[in-house]
């Protein structure tokens, strides 16, 4: 069965630091792996996804399938970072997703 | 765009009633809804894949009978959990994927059910 591990339940970083949000996935098929992040009282959004290759306010994400990671990035961290983040498997032709138990990012000054 | 909206944000009901929660694509046809549950500080937990038009397919170990999900329209699907109780008091969660839009799910911002 597939899952998705998030190791570290919260994170605390100053502003300016860099930051590393850790992801693990365990899948026998070929993964499509998402960032989603939760600000305070808002919904669930997406950050970015991994065949984008995209950077999405400054963080990015790669996909390495023989550590079987998708570890979240970004060099200098910003108090707007402070967040819930999610790091989620897509599986299956009803392409349902598997999420982490998720990162809380801390920003502080 | 791509806008997706729940009612009610909260609700509060005694036990053995039932509750319904709307979830509705606001600006875009959603062929494919999904329902999570989440656990305070816990993370989202699939319940059901909801189809229009269609049965929904509910992941192991969640009740079909009493939680009953119906997708009558590209834009609507509702969750009506059956004589409620206390243990089903949750944050409900519901995500839409656009039609021909891909794998991207956009999301609800959820309702907190109270089970008195």
């Amino acid at each position: 069965a597939q899952r998705v591990t998030q190791p570290e339940k919260l994170l605390s970083v100053f502003k300016g630091a860099p930051v590393e949000l850790k992801c693990n996935y365990s899948y026998s098929g070929s993964p499509e792996l998402f960032w989603y992040v939760q600000y305070s009282r808002q919904r669930l959004q997406l950050l970015l996804r991994h065949i984008s290759r995209e950077s999405i306010k400054g963080f990015t994400a790669d996909l390495n399938k023989g550590e079987t990671s998708f570890h979240l990035k970004k060099p200098f961290a910003q108090e707007e970072d402070s967040a819930m983040y999610y790091c989620a498997l897509l599986t299956g032709t009803a392409s349902k997703l598997t999420f982490g138990t998720g990162t809380r990012l801390q920003v502080t000054l | 765009g791509a806008v997706v909206s729940q009612h009610p944000s909260w609700v509060i009901c005694k036990s053995g009633t039932s509750v319904k929660i709307e979830c509705r694509s606001l600006d875009f046809q959603a062929t494919t809804m999904f329902w999570y549950r989440q656990f305070p500080k816990q993370s989202l937990m699939l319940m059901a894949t909801s189809n229009e038009g269609s049965k929904a397919t509910y992941e192991q170990g969640v009740e079909k009978d009493k939680f009953l999900i119906n997708h009558a329209s590209l834009t609507l699907s509702t969750l009506t959990v059956t004589s409620a109780h206390p243990e089903d008091s949750s944050f409900y969660i519901c995500s839409a994927r656009r039609q021909g839009g891909g794998d991207t799910q956009y999301f609800g911002p959820g309702t907190r059910l109270t089970v008195l």
